[in-house]
């Protein structure tokens, strides 16, 4: 167990909905990260905030947006779906020890857009 | 353009013998690298990592190897489990906080009994 909780474990919906993903980071981590895994694909990498702001963006698509809250759990807002979106999205939150930092992952929650 | 590279998508070896799992980067501000394996319906575990200040990081069976010149790293597993079956990936990143990891595509490897 890496501390890193996501819910819901398993989603489907249906094009064009809209759906939000929550994680929780381990306790005393200040930064989250979200990424997508589609299928047979590695890790895609969304976006990263830390203590409640935005630290750095990459591959996400105008219709996903995210947040981080004072409590420090984050939640990743994805819209207007389409098929492609079906894959797992994994949130991690970090800490740094002796100088470097180490990401631990939550299990996912596993979107299946019909 | 992939700036982290796991050119084998599959590997299987046998119970007890080695495996290397091969990892290449491109971009070379990258000074901190990390292995995570993966099982099916789970999150990434982080195994181990390394810092481009070194070489090699050994961690029981698992041991990183790093070439700087090369912009390369290896995973070896000595002796393989079939436990250890599952996907790896490969990822990097420049070390000061925030930065975001770059991970490669995985390599699944099987190990047979």
């Amino acid at each position: 167990d890496s501390g890193v909780t996501q819910t819901p474990k398993h989603l489907i919906t249906a094009t064009g909905q809209r759906v939000t993903l929550r994680c929780s980071p381990r306790s005393g981590d200040l930064s989250v990260y979200w990424y997508q895994q589609s299928l047979d694909q590695g890790l895609q990498f969304l976006i990263q905030y830390y203590n409640g702001e935005e630290r750095a963006k990459g591959n996400i698509l105008e219709r996903f947006s995210a947040q981080q809250f004072p409590d420090l759990h984050s939640e990743l807002n994805l819209s207007s779906l389409e098929l492609g979106d079906s894959a797992l999205y994994f949130c991690a939150s970090s800490s740094r020890l002796a100088g470097v930092e180490t990401q631990y992952f939550g299990p996912g929650t596993r979107l299946l857009v019909l | 353009d992939q700036q982290v590279k796991q050119n084998s998508p599959s590997l299987s070896v046998q119970e007890g013998r080695i495996s290397i799992l091969n990892c290449d980067y491109t971009n070379s501000m990258f000074d901190y690298f990390l292995w995570y394996k993966k099982y099916p319906a789970e999150g990434p575990t982080f195994l181990i990592s390394i810092s481009s200040i070194k070489d090699k990081n050994e961690d029981g069976r698992f041991t990183v190897f790093l070439n700087k010149s090369a912009k390369h790293l290896s995973l070896h597993i000595v002796p393989s489990q079939p436990g250890d079956s599952a996907v790896y990936f490969c990822a990097a990143s420049v070390a000061n906080y925030g930065q975001n990891f770059v991970f490669g595509p995985g390599t699944r490897l099987s190990v047979l009994p």
